[in-house]
C-alpha cells in the first residue's frame, strides 16, 4: 500500500502561469515532507521541505503547503518557467526513522 | 564538486550473472543509501548505511548485498542477476538520518537483464 501519493502522473502548464503538484499521505507519524526534482538521465534534487508543525513554507517561486488534517500537500511553481519541467517526487518520514517514502513523481511541462 | 557519483551508468547483464554497482561520495556523510526505481513508481528503499561498518536492509533488499568499509564508498552487489532487478538505481548520501535533512542524489545506473 502507497503511503505517500501523487495521483497526477502528468501536468502541463503555460509558461509564467501556476503550476500546481499534489500530494496525499496516509501515515499519520510522518513529521517531515520534502520535494525534489529530477531531470531526465540525472538524480533527484532537493528542492524545498516543510515540517508538520508549519503550514506554508516558501523558497523563491516555490511555496509548499501542508494540510495535516487532510494528510495533504502541495507544491506551488508560480511564475513557471521552460526550466521547471522535470519530474516531480514528494517524499515523507518519520521522526525517529532513518528512512523517507517517495511518492511516484509527477511529470511537469512547461510550455513556452 | 562530485558529489556523489556512480559507475557505470549503463549496464546489461545475462540472467544469473553478476556484478557490483559502484558508489562514492566526497562530501564526509555519514549516512549512504541505494534505491530502485521502476516505471511509474517511487524510489524504493534496497539498503541503507548509518556509518563504516554498519548497513541495514530497507523496502526491497532481496538478491542485493551491500558493504560500507569506507566512509566514502558503498558498493550494491548482485549475486545472481534476474530480469525483475532491471532498473535504474540510484545511490544516495546525507550528512545525518535526521528527517530533515535532504539527500544527495547520484546520476543513476540503468541497469537492464536480459
Amino acid at each position: 500500500d502507497q503511503q505517500v501519493k501523487q495521483n497526477s502522473p502528468s501536468l502541463s502548464v503555460q509558461e509564467g502561469r501556476i503550476s500546481i503538484l499534489n500530494c496525499d499521505y496516509t501515515n499519520s507519524m510522518f513529521d517531515y515532507f520534502l520535494w525534489y526534482k529530477k531531470y531526465p538521465a540525472e538524480g533527484p534534487t532537493f528542492l524545498i521541505s516543510i515540517s508538520s508543525i508549519k503550514d506554508k513554507n516558501e523558497d523563491g517561486r516555490f511555496t509548499v503547503f501542508l494540510n495535516k488534517s487532510a494528510k495533504h500537500l502541495s507544491l506551488h511553481i508560480v511564475p513557471s518557467q521552460p526550466g521547471d519541467s522535470a519530474v516531480y517526487f514528494c517524499a515523507a518520514s518519520e521522526v525517529s526513522y532513518d528512512k523517507v517514502i517517495f511518492g511516484p513523481g509527477t511529470s511537469l511541462s512547461v510550455i513556452p | 564538486n562530485a558529489g556523489v557519483t556512480q559507475t557505470p551508468k549503463f549496464r546489461i547483464l545475462k540472467i544469473g550473472q553478476s556484478m557490483t554497482l559502484q558508489c562514492t561520495q566526497d562530501m564526509n556523510h555519514n549516512y549512504m543509501y541505494w534505491y530502485r526505481q521502476d516505471p511509474g513508481m517511487g524510489l524504493k528503499l534496497i539498503y541503507y548505511s548509518v556509518g563504516a561498518g554498519i548497513t541495514d536492509k530497507g523496502e526491497v533488499p532481496n538478491g542485493y548485498n551491500v558493504s560500507r568499509s569506507t566512509t566514502e564508498d558503498f558498493p550494491l552487489r548482485l549475486e545472481l542477476a534476474a530480469p525483475s532487478q532491471t532498473s535504474v538505481y540510484f545511490c544516495a548520501s546525507s550528512r545525518t538520518g535526521d528527517s530533515n535533512q535532504p539527500q544527495h542524489f547520484g546520476d543513476g545506473t540503468r541497469l537492464s537483464i536480459l
